[in-house]
């Protein structure tokens, strides 16, 4: 069965420090893959995704992630924290042949200190 | 373009109750999906409704329901409602058709919470 997992349920930065959240997806098939934010009380927002064209991907606010089928991760990282980013992270995967539905990991929660 | 939008945005609700949550999609998208989050079991899939027709289900017991109209707007159902639904539910709308067109865009959510 497809699955994702996000092997961090918390991370704590410094604000100006590199961000690394962590995913691994199951699948045996290359699926479309996204990372989704979530601040306190909001719904979910699109950072960005990988619809296999280029494995490095650009999204919003200055993260990207990099598609590796070899490892079959899809990390998201930022070059510097800004105490904005501090939120709920989530790496989600498309169903296969499943329609609309999407696959979501268990979460990490971002921390950024001052 | 107007967002996904859900209502309510809170809910307050007895045990035993049943409760109807609203979604309107995107202009255009087709394709609704429900989803539950709770600080226990994260986000867990319900059900999805392509074109009026629920195309995939969840595990989740009967007593949640739903229903697409030819407006794309989407309703979903919980009957008999227990302590254990208390979350917040959330809509996501997306154009539905073929693989790697579920990019997803999630409305605020409904906050349920059953006393």
């Amino acid at each position: 069965a497809q699955s994702v997992t996000q092997l961090d349920s918390h991370v704590s930065v410094s604000e100006g420090t590199p961000v690394l959240l962590r995913c691994n997806y199951s699948s045996s098939y290359s699926p479309s893959l996204f990372w989704y934010v979530q601040h306190p009380n909001k719904g979910l927002q699109l950072l960005l995704k990988y619809t296999s064209a280029a494995t490095l991907v650009k999204g919003i606010n200055g993260f990207e992630a990099e598609f590796k089928k070899s490892e079959t991760s899809f990390h998201l990282t930022k070059p510097s924290a800004h105490m904005s980013d501090a939120a709920e992270y989530f790496c989600v995967s498309e169903g296969y042949n499943q329609g609309g539905k999407l696959i979501f990991g268990q979460g990490t929660e971002l921390s950024v200190k001052p | 373009k107007a967002g996904v939008t859900q209502t309510p945005r809170y809910l307050i609700k007895t045990r035993g109750q049943q409760v109807t949550l609203s979604c309107s999609p995107i202009s255009g998208h087709r394709s609704v999906s429900w989803y539950q989050q709770t600080p226990g079991q994260g986000l867990q899939f319900l059900f999805e409704y392509f074109s009026e027709t629920q195309r995939n289900k969840g595990n989740f017991p009967g007593r949640f329901s739903g229903r697409q109209f030819s407006n794309s707007r989407s309703e979903m159902n919980v009957s008999t409602l227990e302590l254990g639904d208390s979350a917040l539910y959330l809509c996501a709308s997306s154009l539905g058709v073929g693989m790697g067109n579920t990019e997803a865009f999630f409305g605020q959510g409904t906050r349920l919470t059953v006393v």
